[in-house]
């Protein structure tokens, strides 16, 4: 199984700065055939289902009606990986998940509790 | 309105079997895949496998396989999950979610508490 470890488990940062949570997969989730990186970022509020934020490892969520809003970033490839919230608003106290879907079990990451300053 | 609807909170006794229903509406059932993730107490998310409801297949998680059954109803838009032997281990919110294509989860079912105590 693809074991993947985020850090730090929990994060506070000031409203209005930049939040940055790290993911590292134990093999490389890059499927060489077609250079897609098989990794996706989710968010969960308390007593709520997780919401999908990224896919594709940098491809903002954009098929609902209420899009992910652009200051969440993805990025990374092969081992690692970056969730960046460039601007931190109130709404953004959660934790945050990734998720490796290149083979399955698929698998997620422990979580970090991202708090306000 | 794009949804997945749950069943409600279940409590089971040790070595009892639960079944939770996921009702999709809004949206063609046998378009997309689902999966069922369940979340133990205060801990992660933990992926037990996914259904075709077109055709009926599935695959489990290995650490399922046995005790997991994952079934569809395509005249009701309902998908089934079916987890035997509980352990009070298995206490937990089981989610459906719905897979676009990429095996990445776009929506969720509300969840599902399955508390198993003696």
């Amino acid at each position: 199984d693809i074991v993947m470890t985020q850090s730090p488990d929990s994060l506070a940062v000031s409203l209005g700065e930049r939040a940055t949570i790290n993911c590292k997969s134990s093999q490389s989730v890059l499927y060489s055939s077609n250079n897609r990186t098989y990794l996706a970022w989710y968010q969960q509020k308390p007593g709520q289902p997780p919401n999908l934020l990224i896919y594709w490892a940098s491809t903002r969520e954009s098929t609902r009606e209420s899009g992910v809003p652009d200051r969440f970033s993805g990025s990374g490839s092969g081992t690692d990986f970056t969730l960046t919230i460039s601007s931190l608003q109130a709404e953004d106290v959660a934790v945050y998940y990734c998720q490796q879907y290149y083979s399955t079990p698929y698998t997620f990451g422990q979580g970090t509790k991202l708090e306000i300053k | 309105q794009v949804q997945l609807v749950q069943s409600g909170a279940e409590v089971r006794k040790p070595g009892a079997s639960v079944k939770v229903s996921c009702k999709a509406s809004g949206y063609t059932l046998t378009t997309y895949h689902i999966h069922w993730v369940r979340q133990a107490p205060g801990q992660g998310l933990e992926w037990m496998g996914v259904i075709n409801p077109s055709g009926g297949s599935t695959t489990y998680a290995q650490k399922f396989q046995g005790r997991v059954t994952m079934t569809r109803d395509t005249s009701t838009s309902t998908i089934y999950m079916e987890l035997t032997s509980l352990r009070s281990q298995d206490t937990a919110v089981y989610y459906c979610a719905r897979d676009l294509g990429g095996n990445w989860f776009d929506l969720w079912g509300q969840g599902t508490l399955v508390t198993v105590s003696s």
